[in-house]
């Protein structure tokens, strides 16, 4: 079945750091990859996507590029900001007659100023 | 304009007691979905209707049953709830395709004591 593994957290970062958070996937045939972001007390938001290999999404100066050759999504941000504290959910759609989204255990972001 | 909304938003009931848990999207999507949403932030996909027919049932206990009585809404009913029901349910809709983002609801907070 599908699965979507991505690095535990908290990750607790000053303003202005470099963030990474590692995402890997195991899917059959070829899944679209999601970045969503829950910020406290609210649902889910769609951060960026990727629907093919080599495939790279990007909004609010996140990145994350489409690897097939290594099974993974990794979220980066050149600096981030305190307004970026929230939880980071990677996830995978197999498409097919069934959309539903695997989710990742999601990562905790805190960034102090 | 609310995209998706859910009522009530918390709900805290006694074990043995019925509830309901009602959603509504404005968005014109022919697909919705019931996720839960444990204390450790992990994320499942409970159901999944498309066009008012259910398209995903995973393993959740006979206790709980969706209702779709049209295309916008997209409602939960749970019987004599107990206390392992306690978690936050967000329900999203989408439009067809598995690159579809989803949207998801502010979220309700249930609470079985």
């Amino acid at each position: 079945g599908n699965s979507v593994t991505q690095m535990e957290g908290p990750v607790t970062l000053s303003e202005e750091a470099f963030l990474t958070i590692n995402c890997t996937y195991t899917a059959t045939g070829y899944p679209s990859l999601f970045w969503y972001v829950q910020y406290p007390g609210e649902g889910l938001q769609l951060l960026l996507k990727a629907t093919k290999a080599d495939d790279k999404g990007s909004n609010k100066g996140f990145e994350a590029t489409y690897r097939k050759e290594t099974t993974s999504f990794h979220l980066e941000k050149g600096s981030v900001q305190v307004s970026d504290s929230a939880v980071y959910f990677c996830a995978l759609s197999s498409g097919g007659s069934n959309y539903k989204l695997t989710f990742g255990k999601g990562t905790l972001l805190t960034v102090n100023p | 304009d609310t995209a998706v909304s859910q009522t009530p938003k918390y709900l805290v009931t006694q074990m043995g007691n019925d509830k309901s848990i009602k959603c509504e999207q404005n968005l014109g999507h022919d697909t919705m979905y019931w996720y839960k949403q444990d204390s450790k932030k992990f994320l499942k996909i409970m159901f999944s209707y498309n066009n008012k027919e259910l398209i995903i049932n995973e393993t959740v206990p006979n206790r709980f049953s969706p209702k779709s009585p049209d295309k916008a809404h997209l409602n939960l009913h749970i019987n004599s709830l107990e206390l392992g029901d306690s978690a936050v349910y967000f329900c999203a809709s989408s439009s067809r395709g598995g690159a579809s983002e989803q949207y998801f609801g502010p979220g309700t907070r249930l609470t079985v004591t």
